[in-house]
């Protein structure tokens, strides 16, 4: 299965773009990479997810690199509401199960 | 809000108790996932349930058991609780599309104090 690795933490000052590197050396070829958040103690709050293209929604656009071993979450307009650790994951299926390991994550403070 | 939801909040046992804990999925999900989440670590993938069958499993022993109903409800049952039992656990649901593209939604979880 593959793994990510992600900085420990990082600062954006509020209004900034904040760009949340992943790295995924060992994906396979049909392996989504995905990006949750979770906010003290709260569940997991889904954000993006993709598998070769890069891709956009209301919260944040996700850029994957052309040999798919590392990734960038963007928040483009940070907001004190945005600080979370935030997950990068790599899905891989379990007898057909759909299985999210999530690792330590990235935990982000956005700074007044 | 993501319409998943989870009884109780939270949750004191003893050690050698069982404990169930539940989870309402979204309306029309297929599929619950239940993590568990220990203090300062990652949420830990414990089993998934598609259609009521257990569909995959993490590396958790058999006191961890499941069940998934027709209503869209599902419970998580651990018997012989011992202290490092004691976590946040979470429940997904999601609607089970191709292998891989298929986000899922968390609740906000129950939190088990083993003493």
């Amino acid at each position: 299965d593959a793994k990510t690795t992600q900085p420990t933490s990082m600062d954006c000052a509020e209004g900034r773009a904040a760009n949340l590197p992943c790295n995924h050396s060992t994906i396979s070829g049909n392996e989504y990479v995905y990006w949750y958040r979770q906010i003290h103690s709260q569940g997991p709050q889904y954000i993006i997810h993709g598998l070769k293209n890069n891709e956009t929604n209301e919260m944040a656009s996700l850029i994957i690199t052309e040999d798919r071993k590392s990734s960038t979450l963007i928040l483009p307009h940070a907001t004190l509401r945005d600080t979370a650790v935030y997950y990068c994951i790599v899905v891989y299926t379990v007898t057909g199960a759909n299985n999210l390991f999530f690792g330590t994550g990235t935990r982000l403070t956005v700074i007044p | 809000e993501t319409g998943v939801t989870q009884s109780p909040t939270h949750l004191i046992k003893t050690r050698g108790q069982q404990v169930t804990l539940r989870c309402s999925s979204q309306s029309g999900h297929n599929t619950v996932s239940w993590y568990q989440q220990a203090l300062g670590q990652g949420p830990q993938f414990i089993f998934q349930y598609y259609r009521e069958e257990e569909n995959g499993r993490g590396n958790f022993p058999p006191r961890f058991s499941g069940l998934q109903f027709p209503n869209y409800s599902s419970e998580l049952n651990v018997n012989a609780l011992e202290l490092d039992d004691s976590a946040l656990y979470l429940c997904a649901s999601s609607l089970a599309r191709v292998a891989g593209d298929d986000e899922q939604f968390f609740g906000p979880g129950t939190r088990l104090t083993v003493l």
